[in-house]
């Protein structure tokens, strides 16, 4: 069973444009949620997460927005540039000591010229 | 990637042999994982650890085991290879099991195994 449902699969962006990937989940347990990215070659590094205390976080170009009633975050690339081309992951865990990050599916993002 | 180290990179096998993966970290972190990532899946966990020698199952365990004898090293190893086992691996470590700490996950390389 998929804990965390991610869309789109693939997305291409124009450079400058807004890149928007989401993510729902069905556990409401769950009370943390990072977004990790990946480049060609490389494995996934977190890129900034949130916690269901705050409705949204930014950090720099990279915004995630967070709706806990309705059960979905999303992650917001304003002024997108061909850098950020990479596969984007959402991940959620629930509170305790034994609990793991569980991911998303993916979204290959690709930003053109 | 600083600290973890996957070997090989790059691997082509023969359907029913066996093949161990390793991963080696130099940050002295307690938490060890491995994952394959295929397409329209994501990332899926294969197993993981909590210290040495001991060792819990992930989503995707079947086909596969793991040892870890000493707190850096953490080996995926599959016993008799399968055409279903092409995938990329990654090792990852954390200081704690939910990635609240620091860089979260911090994963490798990765290492491409593909199984004829």
């Amino acid at each position: 069973q998929q804990q965390v449902k991610q869309s789109p699969q693939s997305l291409i962006v124009q450079k400058g444009g807004i890149s928007i990937i989401n993510c729902a989940y069905e556990n409401t347990a769950f009370d943390y949620f990072p977004w990790y990215q990946q480049f060609p070659g490389k494995g996934p590094a977190l890129l900034i997460a949130i916690r269901p205390d705050v409705s949204e976080k930014k950090e720099g170009r990279f915004t995630i927005s967070f709706n806990k009633s309705a059960k979905q975050f999303s992650l917001h690339i304003m002024d997108s540039q061909p850098g950020d081309s990479a596969t984007y992951f959402c991940a959620a865990s629930p509170p305790g000591t034994a609990s793991k990050l569980t991911f998303g599916t993916g979204t290959r993002l690709q930003v053109t010229l | 990637d600083a600290g973890i180290t996957q070997s090989p990179r790059h691997k082509v096998t023969e359907t029913g042999t066996p093949v161990t993966l390793r991963c080696h970290q130099t940050e002295n972190h307690r938490y060890m994982y491995w994952y394959r990532q295929d397409p329209g899946h994501g990332l899926r966990l294969i197993h993981y650890s909590y210290g040495v020698k001991d060792t819990d199952k992930g989503e995707v365990s079947d086909g596969y085991s793991v040892s870890r004898s000493k707190t850096e090293d953490f080996l995926l190893t599959l016993e008799s290879a399968t055409s279903s086992q092409t995938s990329v691996y990654f090792c990852a470590i954390s200081e704690d099991r939910r990635g609240l700490l620091k860089d979260g996950y911090t994963f490798g390389s990765g290492t491409r195994l593909t199984v004829v």
